[in-house]
């Protein structure tokens, strides 16, 4: 799977959008790209995950750009509750990929 | 609440003890994960069981031994622990439907020390 590249960290005022860049230059043609996040001393959850159009949940939207080399997950108006390490992952879908393969992430902080 | 239980949610055990670690999930899926989450290192998959049987095993040292006795529930037996095993341990699950799943659901995770 393609590796990421995301800054370690990140402050967004409340109620702003919150912007989290995701590098991932080297991915291919059939890998998705999927956002997790993780809140303080709680299991991973999952946002949003797409392969080249733009997609939008509940949660966040997904911004893919057209060459696919970065993406941007946006959170449209951030809450304190939103303050969590952010993974942007990069595999292929297919059965018996089943792996996620976690980075760093970054950590998103949100300020009263 | 994710549907993906854990227990117990704090472990403290000495390196000559055996513990196990259950997991449980209510989602009705047919693959379960665990995964180790050291301090300030990413987490890192240990294991991967689909329809109850072990497809991954990500070179986990053999004193971590899971067992996968239906599809609702996981275990991860421990038996002489070092203290740099001392982690978050993370159960997941998900439903594979002729694809990769599109999503995995977390428990809350079973913080273990290892004295």
């Amino acid at each position: 799977d393609a590796k990421t590249t995301q800054p370690p960290s990140m402050d967004c005022a409340e109620g702003r959008a919150a912007n989290l860049p995701c590098n991932h230059s080297t991915i291919s043609g059939n890998e998705y790209v999927y956002w997790y996040r993780q809140i303080h001393s709680q299991g991973p959850q999952y946002i949003i995950h797409g392969l080249k159009n733009n997609e939008t949940n509940e949660m966040a939207s997904l911004i893919i750009t057209e060459d696919r080399k970065s993406s941007t997950l946006i959170l449209p108006h951030a809450t304190l509750r939103d303050t969590a390490v952010y993974y942007c992952i990069v595999r292929v879908e297919g059965f018996g990929n089943e792996k996620l393969t976690f980075g760093t992430g970054t950590r998103l902080t949100i300020i009263p | 609440e994710t549907g993906v239980t854990q227990t117990p949610r704090h472990l403290v055990m000495g390196m000559t003890n055996k513990k196990s670690l259950k997991c449980e999930q209510h989602l009705g899926h047919n693959a379960m994960y665990w995964y180790k989450q050291s301090a300030k290192k990413p987490l890192e998959l240990m294991f991967v069981y689909n329809f109850k049987e072990q497809t991954e095993n990500n070179s986990v040292p053999s004193r971590f031994s899971p067992e996968c006795p239906n599809s609702s529930h996981l275990f991860l037996h421990l038996h002489t622990l070092q203290p740099e095993d001392s982690a978050l341990y993370l159960c997941a699950s998900s439903q594979l439907d002729g694809r990769a799943a599109v999503e995995q659901f977390f428990g809350p995770g079973t913080r273990l020390t290892v004295l």
